[in-house]
């Protein structure tokens, strides 16, 4: 069976910080994984994700998450934070690597101090 | 491609009442899911099809709950007797195949029973 946990429930950066929200998977097969970020009252937008190859992937708006086999981990990550990356971001891993049939964590609300 | 569509963004529900959302997917996707999300939660799968096969159902389906792809295209979720548990978002999701790992999610339709 596969699982994510996300460690934080909520983070707060200042305005030009270092963006880093943790997560850890289970998975008993090679995983996909995936950061989806949402914004209040809406769907969920992919940031980025990883499949096989390279383990560092770049996303959009200039997050970037490596793949740690060994630790497990699927580290979400931004230099410098901005006002309009407060949200909420979720890790997800794909099951059974089907794409669309996601097993999400409990997600990381990231406020972004002034 | 306008995105996946969802209707009604919002529904307001008396506790006993039944409800029925819509989901149009991206025109040429033949794989679309249902997830629900809880306040400070992340996603949960509900089910899935592959054209107008659904394919799998949650055990948090009950029986209160159906779904349907008629002709493979737009899907609907009912939900029968509303309960106060049932406030929650509920997302709609579509890919182009099984191992496509570009999934689209929906903006959520957001259902309160009173």
């Amino acid at each position: 069976a596969q699982s994510v946990t996300q460690l934080g429930s909520h983070v707060s950066v200042s305005e030009g910080a270092l963006v880093l929200l943790r997560c850890n998977y289970s998975s008993s097969v090679p995983p996909y994984l995936f950061w989806y970020v949402q914004y209040p009252n809406q769907g969920l937008q992919l940031l980025l994700k990883y499949t096989t190859g390279a383990t560092l992937v770049k996303g959009i708006n200039g997050f970037e998450a490596e793949f740690k086999k060994s630790e497990t981990s699927f580290h979400l990550t931004k230099p410098s934070a901005h006002m309009s990356d407060a949200a909420e971001y979720f890790c997800a891993v794909s099951v059974g690597n089907q794409g669309g049939k996601l097993i999400f964590g409990q997600g990381t609300e990231l406020s972004v101090k002034p | 491609d306008t995105g996946v569509s969802q209707d009604p963004r919002h529904k307001i529900t008396k506790r006993g009442q039944n409800v029925t959302f819509r989901c149009d997917p991206i025109s040429e996707h033949n794989r679309l899911y249902w997830y629900r999300q809880t306040l400070g939660q992340g996603p949960e799968f509900l089910t899935y099809f592959q054209n107008e096969a659904q394919l799998e159902k949650s055990r948090l389906l009950s029986d209160r709950f159906s779904a349907e792809r008629p002709k493979g295209s737009f899907s609907t979720l009912e939900i029968q007797r509303t309960e106060q548990g049932d406030s929650a978002m509920y997302l709609c999701a579509s890919s182009l195949r099984e191992t496509s790992t570009a999934t689209t999610f929906g903006s959520g339709t957001r259902l309160t029973v009173v």
